[in-house]
């Protein structure tokens, strides 16, 4: 089955850009999506198709995908930034999540 | 707004049967595929199952397949998930999603209900 590998954790200072990893095999040729999940919070989209975001995001989210890696991009990362990140991939008839990655702001 | 209520967690012993709901308004509900994600305490997200907009075509993850069985009811807006031969490793909170495409070689989640805890254990 299709896998997508994210980093356990990130740490950012605040003002500065945060990236997030997510690599799977050929993923470039796929679409990736991207969700923020706050603690005792339902996730929330904030990337679509690689690189689109949802009305309401904020400009400094950003996304890309060539290769085997997607990367969501936080530019100028604020405290309310601090979440889960999760990416996310269809693949032969299964949605396919990483595993998650926990953004630290300090 | 798009609203999406889930209900039906309990706490239930193994092997035990459950039906969970989900309560959908805010766009026209049949046009969208939709989905169940789950999260067990403190791990991340798992894909469980989803449904087409008409009900015709459903697809399942490995863990849940011959168990589980998601259904709709257009009529009453309305998506469930039978959940049969409970295990512990059920256990978790069971989000409700709306597809974020009516068709399309791709799927994703443009929005989610606050989900329901089912607890599997003895």
């Amino acid at each position: 089955s299709y896998e997508l590998t994210q980093p356990a954790s990130v740490s950012v200072s605040p003002g500065q850009t945060a990236s997030i990893t997510c690599s799977g095999d050929k993923l470039g040729k796929k679409y990736t999506f991207w969700y923020q999940q706050k603690p005792g919070q339902s996730p929330v989209l904030v990337i679509y198709q690689d690189n689109n975001r949802p009305s309401g995001i904020p400009e400094r989210f950003s996304g890309s995908n060539s290769g085997n890696t997607a990367t969501l991009t936080i530019s100028g990362t604020q405290a309310m930034d601090e979440a889960d990140y999760y990416c996310q991939a269809w693949d032969r008839s299964s949605v396919v999540f990483g595993g998650g990655t926990k953004l630290t702001v300090l | 707004e798009v609203q999406l209520v889930e209900s039906g967690g309990v706490v239930i012993q193994p092997g035990g049967s459950l039906r969970l709901s989900c309560a959908a308004s805010g766009f026209t509900f049949d046009d969208y595929p939709m989905h169940w994600v789950r999260q067990a305490p403190g791990k991340g997200l798992e894909w469980v199952s989803l449904i087409s907009g008409d009900g015709i075509s459903t697809f399942y993850a490995d863990s849940v397949k011959g168990r589980f069985t998601i259904s709709r009811d257009n009529s009453k807006n309305s998506l469930y998930l039978q959940m049969n031969s409970l295990r512990t490793e059920d256990t978790g909170f069971y989000y409700c999603a709306k597809d974020g495409e009516r068709v399309g070689a791709f799927r994703y989640f443009d929005s989610w209900g606050q989900g329901t805890l089912v607890t599997v254990s003895s």
